[in-house]
């Protein structure tokens, strides 16, 4: 079984509709973060969190919301989704005090607003 | 703002070649540098990390470098191989929150 995993793996969806994505962890790491990837552009950090009560806004944060539910659970929501939101969005964990600081990713969710 | 820039964004080889993928980046106080490999449908695989104190790591057929006074990294490949076609990333850290900047790839196709 995939150690980070992401639900759905593909969303389509209408202006206006909310969209929540959810990634699930296996590794015990206490970091998640959310991305997004658009063409060409390589990855930018909308959301990450250090531990279930810490949360911080990344580069990108306007127009969506985190949750996290416990350790291993980080969900991301946009509240009223715009065409611009189209992309492929991953997920991911870190545990630094494990000594190799890298990053594990899910596969991905590719969503698109119309 | 650091920024990462990749170059080439496409590269295209035939087997067995060796090839250099060029990463740079603004600020050179940088924590570590990392290069990624994604294959479409997947996620981002970790390929090599190499700390601010290092100037090199390996792993097999890949070897990266660091020079963070010129503010750039290298990931060279050698004897490619079709396997290897995929897009890579690198991705510098700035602090030991390890939030990661990203370049926006090299897509990499081999040719058997």
């Amino acid at each position: 079984d995939a150690d980070v995993t992401q639900t759905p793996r593909n969303r389509i969806t209408k202006t206006g509709k909310r969209i929540m994505l959810e990634c699930s962890q296996t590794k015990g790491h206490d970091r998640m973060y959310w991305y997004r990837q658009d063409p060409g552009l390589g990855l930018q950090l909308i959301y990450y969190s250090f531990d279930v009560k810490d949360i911080n806004k990344g580069e990108i944060s306007d127009g969506y919301s985190v949750s996290r539910q416990a350790q291993a659970k980080f969900s991301l929501s946009l509240e009223s989704a715009i065409p611009n939101q189209t992309a492929l969005y991953f997920c991911a964990t870190s545990d630094p005090r494990r000594g190799a600081d890298t990053q594990y990713f899910g596969p991905g969710t590719r969503l698109t607003v119309l | 703002k650091q920024e990462v820039t990749q170059i080439p964004a496409a590269l295209s080889v035939p087997e067995g070649e060796n090839l250099v993928l060029n990463c740079s980046f603004t600020d050179s106080a940088i924590y570590n540098l990392q290069w990624f490999r994604q294959d479409p449908g997947k996620g981002l695989t970790s390929l090599l990390l190499i700390q601010s104190s290092q100037r090199e790591q390996t792993s097999g057929r890949l070897n990266a470098s660091l020079d963070k006074s010129s503010g750039r990294s290298t990931l060279y490949i050698a004897a490619s191989q079709p396997g290897d076609s995929a897009t890579y990333l690198c991705a510098v850290s700035y602090n030991a929150g390890n939030m990661l900047t990203f370049g926006g790839g090299t897509r990499l196709m081999v040719k058997p």
